[in-house]
């Protein structure tokens, strides 16, 4: 299984900034997905990341918001942009695994904002 | 849309109790449906998947889910809980002919008493 890092593991950040959040994978992969888990909610994708084109967002997360970079096919950053308390969360990154419905998820990063 | 339903939030018991956790989905079509697990400060990590083929799917650590088509169901179940199954479920599932995009539900918090 592929092993994921990622930085800060979490972070207590003033309304209106941004977080940058980095995802590094100890092997090469083609997929990359960033997550978000609200108290009490499941996880909810924010978007794909394929090395060397633009991230595919879902409905309700927009490129202005979460900007996301796929620079190689070992590393990712997602950054929350503008922050109210309301994207306080978990922020997950995943890869895909052998199969290819399968996903290998980092540690999570603990964001609060107040 | 396809969602997931998890019935139980928190579910308690105590060792060699017996354990069913619920999953319902919804999406008529071809679905690979999964379990997640994360432990106590641990990474998601995935328990069993099934995509085709006999519906008893067997996972680690003792785990095993039945996918019921008709009910569109995929319960998780274990004959007898340890102390170290405390951790949280998530119940998961992809529709192959429409995306890639797996679906969560929103966790079963499971603690057992020694």
């Amino acid at each position: 299984s592929a092993v994921i890092s990622q930085k800060p593991s979490r972070d207590i950040c003033q309304r209106g900034t941004s977080l940058t959040i980095q995802c590094q994978v100890d092997s090469q992969v083609t997929m990359m997905f960033w997550y978000r888990q609200q108290p009490g909610q499941s996880l909810t994708l924010i978007a794909t990341a394929n090395q060397g084109s633009e991230a595919t967002y879902e409905s309700g997360f927009v490129i202005d918001k979460f900007p996301i970079s796929r620079p190689n096919l070992t590393f990712s950053t997602l950054t929350v942009s503008n922050m109210s308390p309301e994207d306080s969360s978990i922020y997950l990154c995943s890869v895909e695994g052998r199969g290819r419905y399968e996903q290998y998820f980092g540690p999570g990063t603990r964001l609060t904002v107040t | 849309a396809q969602s997931v339903s998890q019935h139980n939030h928190h579910v308690i018991l105590s060792e060699a109790a017996s354990l069913e956790l619920g999953c319902n989905y919804s999406y008529g079509g071809t679905v690979n449906l999964f379990w997640y697990v994360q432990y106590p400060g641990q990474h998601l990590q995935l328990l069993l998947k099934y995509f085709s083929g006999d519906p008893l799917v067997k996972g680690i650590k003792g785990f095993e889910a039945e996918f019921i088509k008709s009910k569109f169901s995929f319960n998780l179940r274990k004959p007898s809980v340890q102390w170290s199954d405390t951790a949280e479920y998530f119940c998961a599932v992809n529709a192959p002919g429409r995306d890639d995009k797996i679906i969560f539900g929103k966790g079963t918090r499971l603690h057992i008493l020694p």
